[in-house]
């Protein structure tokens, strides 16, 4: 079975400064995907970014990148220039394949951009 | 942007009685799944459904849940008889075979008394 950890319950970060999230996950699969989700104060799942295990070049959504090292089982979230809308819980996620099987969550990041 | 919606947004009901949230999909989305959150707590999976039949499920699924789609639209998940410990927000979400991942809906809030 698969496994997500993340292992901050919570950070905070200076608004307009870099905060990065770690997530490390557990698999015998070779292709999967990897995602991290944004839930803010009202709690809709918002999709961040999303990673394909067999490209190596790290996915990269604006402010948001990842630093995604597959032999260390690592996917970790950066966010450049805060801003106080990114206030939320971070969640990682892992599916076996893209679009027909199920997430597997890590218990989340809560962050805290301080203005 | 296409969105998943479901319905209602709050509910409460006593316990034991039965409840249905209620989801509609993204319109061309075949793959459909149920998730529930306990306040504080992580997002677990409880079922996926495609092809008109569940595809997958958790343990937490058990008999005193079920799921339909009703018509071409809808995706339904019932609790027959509520427990106190089912109090959560519980999400649908939806997804193509294609790269633009899952999409969740708002959740539904069931608070069970």
């Amino acid at each position: 079975a698969q496994t997500v950890t993340q292992s901050q319950p919570e950070m905070s970060v200076q608004e307009a400064e870099t905060v990065t999230l770690s997530c490390t996950y557990d698999t015998s699969e070779n292709n999967y995907y990897l995602f991290w989700y944004k839930q803010p104060p009202s709690r809709q799942m918002i999709l961040v970014i999303r990673q394909e295990a067999y490209k190596q070049q790290n996915a990269t959504e604006n402010r948001f990148s990842v630093n995604f090292q597959k032999a260390a089982k690592s996917f970790s979230l950066k966010i450049s220039d805060s801003q106080l809308g990114d206030t939320a819980m971070y969640f990682c996620a892992f599916s076996r394949e893209s679009g027909n099987t199920p997430l597997v969550f890590g218990k989340g990041t809560r962050l805290s951009v301080i203005a | 942007e296409p969105e998943v919606t479901q319905t209602p947004s709050h509910q409460v009901t006593q316990m034991g009685q039965e409840v249905i949230l209620r989801c509609v999909p993204i319109s061309n989305h075949l793959y459909f799944y149920w998730y529930r959150q306990i306040l504080g707590q992580k997002v677990e999976f409880l079922v996926s459904f495609y092809n008109n039949e569940i595809s997958e499920k958790s343990e937490i699924f058990d008999d005193q849940f079920s799921v339909e789609r009703p018509d071409g639209s809808n995706f339904t998940l019932k609790i027959r008889s509520t427990k106190l410990e089912d109090s959560a927000m519980y999400f649908c979400a939806s997804s193509d075979q294609g790269l633009r991942g899952y999409t969740f809906g708002s959740g539904t809030r069931l608070t069970v008394v």
